[in-house]
């Protein structure tokens, strides 16, 4: 089942912050997140592993709370080139072999 | 240069006419997998393969057939397209699929 990111569509300022959801039905043995930017291909943010592992990249860093299934997306000090549609994707089992299911995407803005 | 090719990039065919849309990878990826997009509904995996002749289904294969003879490439088989399979695809690899994934330039394919 996909899993359900909220807020569908977000609009900042430069050096606003964001934070993006993404909630799952079923357990989960990993969370990937990735940005895609209009016309492009999807580009690997990180992965995050059960075990309620924080991560970081850069001003962007995300949390992943195994007991309830869902995964945050932080957005720190944002800037022009965070615009995109942002993925989540979820493994649920790694014996469930290596399917991936991603949300429908949430679109951010940064203006100016 | 580290990458993920896919050939075509955009095609229009017709109802019925069976056509392959090839990927391949110079990563030497064990992981490699098939989603389409369209609007509204994100990303899904159609099939994906953890290595040589060892393919699964993902999210939605119907009307999809791969296979995966040589580590580097990935053939997505469309033996009697629908004008429903008209959409985004993108062809990924990794390794494992722990590690980041690498997204193709994606092929839009139109089925009239």
């Amino acid at each position: 089942q996909q899993p359900v990111q909220s807020p569908q569509a977000v609009i900042l300022r430069e050096g606003e912050d964001a934070v993006i959801n993404c909630s799952s039905s079923k357990a989960l043995y990993s969370v990937h997140w990735y940005r895609q930017k209009h016309g492009e291909a999807p580009v690997f943010l990180m992965i995050l592993l059960k075990g309620g592992e924080q991560k970081g990249h850069e001003k962007i860093s995300a949390s992943f709370n195994e007991k309830k299934q869902q995964s945050s997306l932080y957005l720190t000090a944002s800037q022009l080139s965070y615009s995109g549609t942002y993925f989540c994707g979820t493994e649920i089992d790694l014996n469930a072999g290596n399917m991936l299911t991603f949300g429908g995407g949430t679109r951010l803005m940064v203006k100016p | 240069e580290a990458q993920v090719t896919q050939n075509p990039r955009y095609l229009i065919t017709v109802t019925g006419k069976k056509l392959t849309v090839t990927c391949s990878q110079n990563m030497n990826h064990e992981y490699m997998s098939w989603y389409r997009q369209d609007p509204g509904l994100g990303l899904r995996q159609i099939y994906y393969s953890m290595n040589v002749e060892v393919t699964d289904k993902g999210d939605v294969p119907e009307g999809y057939k791969v296979s995966r003879k040589e580590k580097r490439n990935f053939p997505l088989i469309l033996e009697s397209p629908s004008p429903n399979q008209t959409s985004l695809y993108f062809c990924a690899s990794g390794s494992p699929i722990t590690d980041t994934q690498y997204f193709g330039p994606g092929t839009r394919l139109t089925v009239l």
